[in-house]
């Protein structure tokens, strides 16, 4: 079973700074997720990826696949960026690639 | 466009009632999911489609049945629901299989039992 960690568990800013969340995972995947979640909404994806970088607005994500480790990193962060940010991996094979293991979350404050 | 729609919203139950929660997707995505959301858990899989006319169960399934309706409708039902079924309830849905596609969430159903 593929173990998801993440860290920090809660992390708090201060608006223009840059931030970082880590999240490592313990065997092969097929892609892995960055999820965000505002208090008490719904749960976006954020990005998918299986290699290297994308980057949406001030959002960046990285994979790292030898070493099994991804980050997202924000920057010039503001107050809307306050959520729950979840990483989730995706699995091989048939079937098992109908599902993703999730991490627990890390909740970010960023403080005006 | 609506996405993934999931009712109700929110819902108390006493021990014992049953319940079923709705999903549809207008997408017309291949696979649909229900997760469960509770404090310190992360998200945990209930059950899953994978496609029209297929279900399999997830992580933590027992008490729970779904029923795949048709490609756009995916639901949950709870038989005799107990207090360790209050949680957050997600439905998802993505394109095909969610290991190598974006998936794509409802607003989420609120359950307690009391």
């Amino acid at each position: 079973k593929n173990e998801v960690e993440q860290s920090p568990q809660n992390l708090t800013a201060q608006e223009g700074e840059f931030i970082t969340i880590n999240c490592s995972y313990s065997v092969g995947i097929s892609a892995l997720h960055w999820l965000q979640q505002h208090p008490g909404g719904g749960i976006v994806s954020l990005f998918m990826l299986s290699s290297g970088k994308k980057k949406h607005g001030r959002l960046i994500a990285t994979i790292n696949i030898q070493e099994k480790h991804s980050s997202l990193h924000i920057t010039a962060s503001h107050p809307r960026d306050s959520a729950v940010y979840i990483c989730a991996v995706g699995h091989r094979g048939t079937g098992a690639n109908s599902k993703l293991t999730f991490g627990k979350g890390i909740t970010l404050s960023v403080r005006p | 466009n609506a996405g993934v729609t999931q009712t109700p919203k929110f819902q108390v139950l006493k021990t014992g009632q049953s319940m079923t929660l709705q999903c549809a997707q207008d997408m017309n995505h291949n696979s649909m999911y229900w997760y469960r959301q509770d404090p310190g858990m992360g998200l945990r899989l209930i059950y899953y489609s994978a496609s029209e006319g297929t279900t399999d169960k997830g992580e933590v399934p027992n008490g729970y049945n779904v029923s795949r309706l048709n490609k756009r409708e995916f639901s949950l039902r709870l038989e005799s629901a107990a207090p360790s079924q209050t949680s957050v309830y997600f439905c998802a849905s993505a394109r095909d299989r969610v290991g190598y596609d974006i998936q794509y969430f409802g607003a989420g159903t609120r359950l307690s039992v009391l």
